[in-house]
């Protein structure tokens, strides 16, 4: 069965130190892979995608994630954290040809001044 | 950039009651979805719809829900007798095709309080 896992439930950096989140899926063929983002009190925000082609891609506000299906990884970085990226992020998977999303635990990610 | 929306925002209702939680997908889309999250867990998928049917619901999606596009805009979540383990995050979510290219976009959720 499909699964993903998000390692840390609880991440904290300081402003302006690099975002490192952590992602694995389990699939027995290579998923489409999201990101996405929960600010307090609002709905999910697609940040990125991975579907095929470059396995680096790139999102919004500075967020890219790279594909790796050798480490079956899809981890989240940011060069530089700023205050407004404290949120919620959720990684997930959909199997090709399926529609529902498949959702890791979430990572809440606090900014330390 | 438009936008799912979903009403009400938090919702509470006595157990044993019937709720109904309603969504207004993207105009263009045509799938649409729901899914939960109770406090604490991970998203979980209940239910798509497509072509005014069901296209795939999880185990969670027993006879006590149902779903349905009562016009051309909205889509709804019914609970026929909510049962306290039903308090959660209900979000709704619309894409234009099947998963792939075209990411499923969001509202803001519906926070379902049971009593």
């Amino acid at each position: 069965a499909q699964s993903v896992t998000q390692l840390g439930s609880h991440v904290s950096v300081s402003e302006g130190a690099l975002v490192l989140l952590r992602c694995n899926y389990s699939s027995s063929v290579p998923p489409y892979l999201f990101w996405y983002v929960q600010y307090p009190n609002q709905g999910l925000q697609l940040l990125l995608k991975y579907t095929t082609g470059a396995t680096l891609v790139k999102g919004i506000n500075g967020f890219e994630a790279e594909f790796k299906k050798s480490e079956t990884s899809f981890h989240l970085t940011k060069p530089s954290a700023h205050m407004s990226d404290a949120a919620e992020y959720f990684c997930a998977a959909i199997i090709q040809g399926a529609q529902k999303l498949v959702f890791g635990q979430g990572t809440r990610l606090t900014i330390n001044p | 950039e438009p936008e799912v929306t979903q009403t009400p925002s938090h919702q509470v209702t006595q157990m044993g009651q019937e709720v109904i939680l309603r969504c207004v997908p993207i105009s263009n889309h045509l799938y649409f979805y729901w899914y939960r999250q109770i406090l604490g867990q991970k998203v979980e998928f209940l239910v798509s719809f497509y072509n005014n049917e069901i296209s795939e619901k999880s185990e969670i999606f027993d006879d006590q829900f149902s779903v349905e596009r009562p016009d051309g805009s909205n889509f709804t979540l019914k609970i026929r007798s909510t049962k306290l383990e039903d308090s959660a995050m209900y979000f709704c979510a619309s894409s234009e095709e099947q998963g792939l290219n075209q990411p499923q976009h969001f509202g803001d959720g519906t926070r379902l309080s049971i009593l």
